[in-house]
């Protein structure tokens, strides 16, 4: 059974220039959710996805966006890159029973350079 | 001031050593707390939950102070796979979604 993943695991961007990043959640579940983690410093929320939906938002500038697709991979571009979202970037997937929150398993991350 | 607020250390202890992480967090909305384990550039993994009656797997014991707003871990017989960065972690629910707000960590270093 697959975990979550993320592609492309590496990538260097210059500063105005637009990225977009994937996951496929782990099987069995249904939310995405997206978290930057600058070098030091803990995951911090971005979005949450949900039956296609944001669901939840973290304090992003709308220069991010995601999109979740039918079969629950999602999608997080970023637009206007500057030089601090060179970060880690991390895709989280759980699965919602009866409007319960179930656990996050992190994907291995894609790591952004904006130079 | 941060939501969630951990030493960031580093713990530097002997193998057999205990020690303990706290954490304090802001929000008193807050709804399910966690420690998640994190190695040099690996995503975060789950450790264990959080419960105000105090949570045992092993080597490890977690308990939470709602009235304090604070989280801690305790790890016996520290071993050198130890070594790592440990996450606090909060959980809280919003009304159509529910996001993990994350400690900025504690660094232990495990020495033979």
């Amino acid at each position: 059974d697959a975990g979550v993943t993320q592609s492309p695991t590496h990538l260097i961007k210059t500063r105005g220039q637009q990225v977009t990043l994937r996951c496929s959640p782990k099987s069995g579940h249904d939310t995405v959710s997206w978290y930057q983690q600058a070098l030091g410093q803990g995951p911090q929320f971005i979005f949450q996805y949900y039956e296609e939906e944001e669901r939840q938002r973290g304090n992003f500038p709308d220069r991010f966006s995601g999109h979740q697709f039918p079969n629950y991979s999602s999608e997080l571009n970023v637009n206007a890159l500057l030089l601090g979202d060179s970060a880690l970037y991390l895709c989280a997937s759980s699965f919602r029973a009866g409007g319960s929150y179930n656990e996050q398993f992190f994907g291995p991350g894609t790591r952004l350079t904006v130079l | 001031r941060k939501e969630v607020e951990q030493d960031p250390g580093p713990f530097n202890v002997p193998e057999g050593a205990t020690v303990a992480f706290n954490c304090t967090y802001s929000n008193s909305a807050s709804q399910s707390f966690f420690w998640y384990r994190q190695d040099c550039r690996k995503e975060p993994k789950l450790l264990m939950s959080v419960y105000s009656s105090g949570n045992e797997d092993g080597r490890f014991t977690a308990q939470l102070n709602r009235a304090s707003q604070y989280i801690s871990l305790l790890i016996r017989d520290s071993k050198l796979s130890d070594s790592a960065t440990y996450l606090c972690v909060v959980n809280s629910f919003g009304n159509a979604g529910n996001m993990l707000t994350f400690g900025g960590g504690t660094r232990l270093m495990v020495k033979p």
